[in-house]
C-alpha cells in the first residue's frame, strides 16, 4: 500500500506570484483534504475534494483553489502569495468520513 | 462552527510517567475525534482514534476516553518513552463530517 506523496517538499516564492502543491493520495482513498499549518499552530482546514468535486471548504480566500483528477490526485492552487500564506500546506487522503492520513507536507516561504 | 480547546500546551514527564492530555470541543455534533503525534519536520500521524458510540479505546500504552455529556475527550499515555517526546494535536470531525478542527497541539517531553 503506497502512502500520501506531496510534491515539492519545499518552495520559496515572493509576494504576488502563484503557486501549486501536488498530492497523491494513498492508494484507494477517493477523498483529498488540504490543511495550512502556521508554525507552531494546528493545521487548518482549506477545503476537501471527493470525486473530483468540492466537498467543503474552511475560511480561505477564493485566491486558494484545488483540483482533483480522475486517479484521486490533487493539486492546491495558491494565487497573489501574501507574507502570511507561509506555512507547511499538508493534504490528507481518506474515504468520506474516514480516518485521514496526512502526508509529509510542503513547506512555503514567501518572500 | 467547531472549536477544539486544548491543554496543556506543554507537557514534562519523566521516563516511566504516565501523560494525560485534554480536548473540549462546542460542537455536539461532532462524533469522531482522532489523536495525531508530530516530530520535528514529520507529518502529523494518527495514533488513536474514537467515535461517539464509544466511551473508551485503548491501543497498547496509549488510550483515549470522550465524554459527550462535558465535551471533553483526553489522551492517556502511560509507561512514557523518550521517543515519545513530540507535539499531539485533538482534532474533532465537523458535522458535516469533512473537516478536521484541530487544537493548538500540546509540546510532550519525556526526560531519562
Amino acid at each position: 500500500e503506497t502512502g500520501v506523496t506531496q510534491s515539492p517538499t519545499h518552495l520559496i516564492k515572493t509576494r504576488g506570484q502563484q503557486v501549486t502543491l501536488r498530492c497523491s493520495s494513498q492508494s484507494g482513498h477517493n477523498t483529498v483534504s488540504w490543511y495550512q499549518q502556521a508554525l507552531g499552530q494546528g493545521p487548518q482546514f482549506i477545503f476537501q475534494y471527493y470525486r473530483e468535486e468540492e466537498n467543503g471548504r474552511g475560511n480561505f480566500p477564493p485566491r486558494f483553489s484545488g483540483l482533483q483528477f480522475p486517479n484521486y490526485s490533487s493539486e492546491l492552487n495558491v494565487n497573489a502569495l501574501e507574507l502570511d500564506d507561509s506555512a507547511l500546506y499538508l493534504c490528507a487522503s481518506s474515504f468520506p468520513m474516514e480516518p485521514q492520513y496526512f502526508g509529509p507536507g510542503t513547506r512555503l516561504l514567501v518572500l | 462552527g467547531e472549536n477544539v480547546e486544548q491543554h496543556p500546551s506543554t507537557l514534562s514527564v519523566q521516563e516511566g510517567d504516565s501523560a494525560v492530555i485534554k480536548c473540549t470541543y462546542s460542537d455536539s455534533a461532532s462524533n469522531y475525534f482522532p489523536w495525531y503525534k508530530q516530530e520535528l519536520g514529520k507529518r502529523p500521524q494518527l495514533i488513536i482514534d474514537i467515535r461517539s458510540n464509544v466511551g473508551e479505546k485503548k491501543d497498547q500504552r496509549i488510550a483515549v476516553t470522550l465524554n459527550k455529556t462535558a465535551k471533553h475527550f483526553s489522551l492517556h499515555i502511560t509507561e512514557t518513552q523518550p521517543e515519545d517526546s513530540a507535539v499531539y494535536f485533538c482534532a474533532a470531525l465537523d458535522q458535516a463530517g469533512t473537516a478536521l478542527i484541530f487544537g493548538k497541539g500540546t509540546t510532550l517531553s519525556v526526560s531519562s
